[in-house]
């Protein structure tokens, strides 16, 4: 079956340090999308991607990164990881305007980041 | 700026209560409108789009353009209801494929 998937699901690291998320759908979707969950914030949206070699800034985008080489992958880093990137980080992703239910957001299971 | 309202945190109401969570936009058009929910455990999921206009899971949602709402309801409450209840609009502009989401209402059933 089609899904999305995250990677690693938990991670503990130090502050300072690189740190690359991975994400990985396999519906073919244009669109993909990277969050963050802390309480009393909600979702709030870091990058995200309209298809092949296209990337945006989301509201946090900073200390951020992501790419996307194809369409199946959307993996985001940390460039130099900091506590207050503690936090659920979810991968989103949505067939695309014009077609059914293409706004429609699929969400990956989530990866629990902690920073020391 | 575009910005969406779910006014309470938490709701709390007993088993077979009706329920409605509330949710305010703050921008003119036609938006598109979603209620995500995330169950203890699970990741997001979508529970409805005003467009489709059905019930799921008893819970129904009616768009009102001139308050600028969206709120959920359903009448009888179960416990398996409990979850993590997100209001998300989209703005229907150009190219636009974001959602804007709300802080979430977390719902409470108790036995």
């Amino acid at each position: 079956d089609a899904e999305i998937t995250q990677s690693p699901r938990h991670k503990i690291t130090e502050t300072g340090r690189q740190v690359t998320l991975a994400c990985h759908q396999t519906w073919n979707h244009n669109n993909m999308f990277w969050y963050r969950q802390d309480l009393g914030h909600g979702l709030r949206l870091i990058h995200y991607s309209y298809g092949v070699q296209d990337t945006n800034k989301g509201e946090v985008s900073d200390g951020y990164s992501v790419s996307r080489s194809n369409t199946e992958d959307l993996p985001l880093t940390l460039e130099s990881a900091a506590s207050s990137q503690t936090s659920v980080y979810f991968c989103a992703s949505s067939p695309g305007q014009g077609l059914s239910g293409g706004e429609t957001q699929y969400f990956g299971p989530g990866t629990r980041l902690l920073v020391l | 700026a575009q910005r969406v309202t779910q006014p309470e945190k938490l709701l709390s109401v007993f088993k077979g209560a009706p329920v409605e969570l509330k949710c305010n936009y703050s921008y003119s058009g036609s938006p598109e409108l979603f209620w995500y929910v995330q169950y203890s455990r699970q990741r997001l999921q979508l529970l409805l789009r005003h467009i489709s206009r059905e019930s799921i899971k008893g819970f129904t949602a009616d768009l009102n353009k001139g308050e600028t709402s969206f709120h959920l309801k359903k009448p009888f409450a179960q416990e398996e209801d409990s979850a993590m209840y997100y209001c998300a609009p989209k703005r229907n502009a150009g190219n636009n494929r974001k959602l804007i989401w709300g802080l979430g209402t977390s719902l409470a059933v108790n036995p």
